[in-house]
């Protein structure tokens, strides 16, 4: 059964303290792992999807790598705009398994 | 393009009652799924559709029925709602026939007492 384990479950930084969240999975044939992020009261918008190990994703602040066993979503400088639920799910042929998530509070 | 929609936004049930919730999209993606979504176990899947007229299950399907009559609509059924199906639900969907970028609708908030 595939699953996937996110820490920490609550990151609260200060505005420009970078920081990493970790997603670690297991899963029988990796098709894909997916970045998420979800605002309160809102369903999940899309960030990234990260296929094989050594591969890295950028956008603005963000940025996702992939190892064989985790993936890491590094939030540099954040602004308080970067305060939210970051969600990582891998793919395994049709179904997306998700983690809990990692709340993340940024301080002005 | 209006994306996913879902109706209602909130419901309240009483145990024992059915309701349908309502998903749409306008974009013509193939792949359509529901979640729910409870306080510290992230989104689980429910039902899944990879086009018209094909369904399947997820990993959390009982109590819910749902069927894909157009590529737009993929309402959820709840047959008699219990307590344990409160949640907030999301529906999604993606082009193509598989999982990967997918779009998520607003929610809908459901309590059942």
């Amino acid at each position: 059964e595939d699953q996937v384990t996110q820490s920490p479950e609550a990151l609260r930084l200060q505005e420009g303290e970078s920081s990493s969240l970790n997603c670690s999975y297991t899963v029988s044939g990796l098709r894909g792992l997916f970045w998420y992020r979800q605002d309160p009261g809102k369903g999940p918008e899309f960030l990234f999807t990260l296929y094989s190990a050594g591969e890295e994703k950028e956008k603005e602040r963000l940025k996702a790598t992939l190892t064989k066993k985790e993936s890491f979503l590094h939030i540099t400088a954040p602004k308080p705009e970067d305060s939210a639920t970051y969600l990582c799910a891998v793919r395994d042929d049709y179904k997306l398994s998700f983690g809990a998530g990692t709340t993340v509070t940024v301080r002005a | 393009n209006a994306g996913v929609t879902q109706t209602p936004k909130f419901q309240v049930l009483k145990t024992g009652q059915s309701m349908t919730l309502q998903c749409a999209q306008d974009m013509n993606h193939e792949y359509m799924s529901w979640y729910r979504q409870d306080p510290g176990m992230g989104l689980r899947l429910i039902h899944y559709s990879v086009g018209a007229g094909i369904t399947d299950q997820g990993e959390v399907p009982n109590g819910y029925n749902v069927s894909r009559s157009t590529t737009e609509d993929f309402p959820l059924r709840l047959l008699s709602a219990a307590p344990s199906q409160t949640s907030v639900y999301f529906c999604a969907s993606s082009y193509g026939g598989t999982p990967w970028e997918q779009y998520f609708g607003p929610g809908t908030r459901l309590t059942v007492t």
